[in-house]
């Protein structure tokens, strides 16, 4: 049972536009939730975190939202540029586990920006 | 470059054969972490490292897998009797445990493909 739920596998954007990627998630302990960025034959590339006393947490062109009560958070990317095609995941983590449950893992959605 | 670093990068082996795998961690980062990664799959979490305390070993995928941080600093991750089913990347991940919630830094993996 998929605890992070990334429904999109690809997204194709124009460059300049914004860019929405989401994610779900079904494990209410969870209270901690990042974004990370995979380029091919790179490993992921932490981008931004929320935690859940928070609804929003913006840096640059990036802002993740949080919305607790639906179990949903999203990225938002404005404008995209053609370096920001790359795999995405939602991943998310329980302080409970102080550390030790690791982060779970959506499946990724794969960002393609079009010129 | 201070990042987390991961030998080898490719690993090529015949089943029934061993492996192991080493992860230098960001230097001051306390907390380490392995995944695997399938393919079209987030990574998945397999044990963490507090130290060299390893206190997280319940979702390794099997008895021939175990990791090693002997003192703290490095780390090994050993595959005995592999199968093909053992083929994936093998990402290592860091973070500096504190009073607050920290990102994992990943790095680059070694790619593991059983014969």
């Amino acid at each position: 049972d998929q605890q992070v739920k990334q429904n999109s596998p690809s997204l194709s954007v124009q460059e300049g536009r914004i860019s929405i990627l989401n994610c779900d998630y079904t494990n209410s302990m969870f209270d901690y939730f990042l974004w990370y960025k995979k380029y091919p034959a790179e490993g992921p590339t932490f981008l931004i975190s929320i935690s859940s006393i928070k609804d929003k947490n913006e840096d640059g062109r990036f802002t993740v939202f949080l919305n607790k009560s639906a179990k949903h958070l999203s990225l938002h990317i404005v404008p995209s540029q053609p370096g920001d095609s790359a795999v995405y995941f939602c991943a998310a983590s329980a302080l409970s586990g102080g550390g030790a449950d690791g982060l779970t893992f959506g499946k990724g959605t794969h960002l393609i920006i079009q010129p | 470059d201070t990042g987390v670093s991961q030998n080898p990068r490719h690993k090529i082996t015949k089943r029934g054969q061993n492996v192991t795998f080493r992860c230098d961690p960001i230097s001051e980062h306390n907390r380490l972490y392995w995944y695997r990664q399938t393919l079209g799959q987030g990574p998945e979490f397999l044990t963490y490292f507090q130290n060299e305390a390893q206190l997280e070993k319940s979702r390794l995928l099997s008895d021939r897998f175990s990791a090693e941080r002997p003192k703290g600093s490095f780390s090994t991750l050993e595959i005995q009797r592999t199968e093909q089913g053992d083929s994936a990347m093998y990402l290592c991940a860091s973070s500096l445990a504190g009073t607050g919630r920290a990102p994992l830094h990943f790095g680059n993996g070694t790619r593991l493909t059983v014969t």
